[in-house]
């Protein structure tokens, strides 16, 4: 099956800096990695994603990058800000396959933006 | 409101004593699924629902059951808990067509 790893675990910023967070799946086959944002307490919500025909995508301050080649995916966010702070998971799946509904989610990063 | 509600959202049960947790959504959503989030292991897929009598093993579906009935309810049934089942549990649907995964509130469960 697929394999997510997802690092680093812990990412500390100054508020203004940018982070960048990284995925790295096994299969091939997949073709569509989102990411989801998880404040505490609360349920994780996507907050970006990317399909395989498309090497990057942008939404304000974030933005994922992708390399089929490689099998890696990273999530960007420019100008942090202490609302930014939560736990980061990235995703994958074969979506419209034979997997259908088989998502595989990465262990989780947790950022912390101090003001 | 398009939602997604889970019950219990906490519960403390011992080793062996049957529980279920409900999950019901109003989306008209065909794909249901569980999850359980571990420190340091993400979100793992337990069981996963692709329409009415149609579920599938997801990466941990061992000590648990799933039923689906009806297309709006997706209840995970644990038949005999144990401690390496407490966990935050999170049941999702899927919008089928931006494959979105739309979060339940989580349900924080305690097996002593």
């Amino acid at each position: 099956g697929e394999n997510v790893e997802q690092h680093p675990s812990t990412l500390s910023v100054q508020e203004g800096d940018s982070a960048v967070i990284k995925c790295t799946y096994s299969d091939s086959a997949s073709n569509y990695f989102p990411w989801y944002k998880q404040e505490l307490g609360k349920r994780p919500q996507l907050i970006i994603d990317i399909r395989s025909n498309v090497g990057e995508k942008k939404d304000q301050r974030i933005a994922v990058t992708l390399n089929k080649t490689a099998k890696h995916f990273s999530l960007h966010i420019t100008e942090t800000q202490p609302e930014d702070s939560a736990v980061y998971f990235c995703a994958v799946t074969l979506a419209g396959g034979t997997s259908y509904g088989k998502l595989t989610f990465g262990q989780g990063t947790i950022l912390t933006v101090h003001p | 409101e398009a939602q997604v509600t889970q019950n219990p959202r906490y519960l403390i049960t011992v080793t062996g004593k049957k529980l279920t947790v409900t999950c019901s959504q109003n989306m008209n959503h065909e794909y249901m699924s569980w999850y359980r989030q571990d420190p340091g292991l993400g979100l793992r897929q337990i069981y996963y629902s692709m329409n009415v009598e149609v579920t599938d093993k997801g990466d941990v579906p061992e000590g648990y059951k799933v039923s689906r009935k009806e297309k709006r309810n997706f209840p995970l049934i644990l038949e005999s808990p144990s401690p390496n089942q407490t966990s935050l549990y999170f049941c999702a649907t899927e919008d089928s067509l931006s494959y979105e995964q739309y979060f339940g509130p989580g349900t924080r469960l305690t097996v002593t």
